[in-house]
């Protein structure tokens, strides 16, 4: 069964660093997200990602973070300049045809902000 | 701006009672959707309601939308072990809209 994958599944930074998580949308599928979720918290939006831009993205995702779907397979996201409060678990999801469908997740990356 | 909220926080429950998880949303939604998520994993999807008043059944979990469209429930009938999680629901405001809220969820626990 197609699966969202993710890269790497734990990542360690310096506070100021720039991080890049990656991952592998299912292959036909059109809409891509990112979430966020601080441990033991609620899944938060982060930005959602249709037609190689981006369609709608949340208060948290500010000038620090930018998204690129550079190579029709993978999606990343970009955190320029990490803070502490980055540390999180980071979902990647995506959609096959509408927004109202099921969204399928990835495993996740866990960043920890040093 | 649109918040999604679910009580109870925290579910603690013997083996074979009953749970039910309710979400209410400040805003009418177009839809709910609702997801699981395994200790350490990520979510995933059960269930999509759409019609006001609208109730799904999958084996022992049963689904309601309220009739205004800004509440839904999950009642989850003769707990076993493998329903250990946390249950959110999950919100998309209007038509158009992309951003699916997420409530805070209900962790359940269950006492073998």
């Amino acid at each position: 069964e197609p699966e969202v994958t993710q890269t790497p599944s734990h990542q360690v930074t310096q506070m100021g660093q720039e991080v890049i998580l990656r991952c592998v949308p299912i292959s036909n599928h059109l809409y891509f997200y990112w979430y966020r979720q601080i441990l033991g918290q609620k899944v938060e939006f982060l930005v959602s990602f249709y037609n190689n831009e981006i369609s709608e993205k949340s208060e948290i995702f500010d000038d620090q973070f930018s998204v690129e779907r550079p190579d029709g397979s993978n999606f990343t996201l970009k955190i320029r300049s990490t803070k502490l409060e980055d540390s999180a678990m980071y979902f990647c999801a995506s959609i096959r045809t509408s927004v109202y469908n099921e969204q399928f997740f990835g495993p996740g990356t866990r960043l920890t902000v040093l | 701006g649109q918040q999604v909220m679910q009580i109870p926080q925290y579910q603690h429950v013997q083996e074979g009672e009953d749970f039910t998880t309710y979400c209410n949303s400040s805003t009418t939604l177009s839809n709910i959707q609702w997801y699981k998520q395994r200790p350490g994993g990520h979510p995933v999807f059960l269930i999509q309601l759409v019609k006001s008043g609208e109730v799904k059944k999958q084996k022992r979990l049963t689904f309601q939308f309220g009739e205004a469209k800004k509440n839904s429930s999950l009642h989850i009938t003769a707990t076993q072990t493998t329903d250990v999680g946390t249950y959110f629901c999950a919100g998309l405001r209007n038509f158009g809209n992309e951003k699916l809220t997420f409530g805070t969820g209900t962790r359940l626990t269950i006492i073998p």
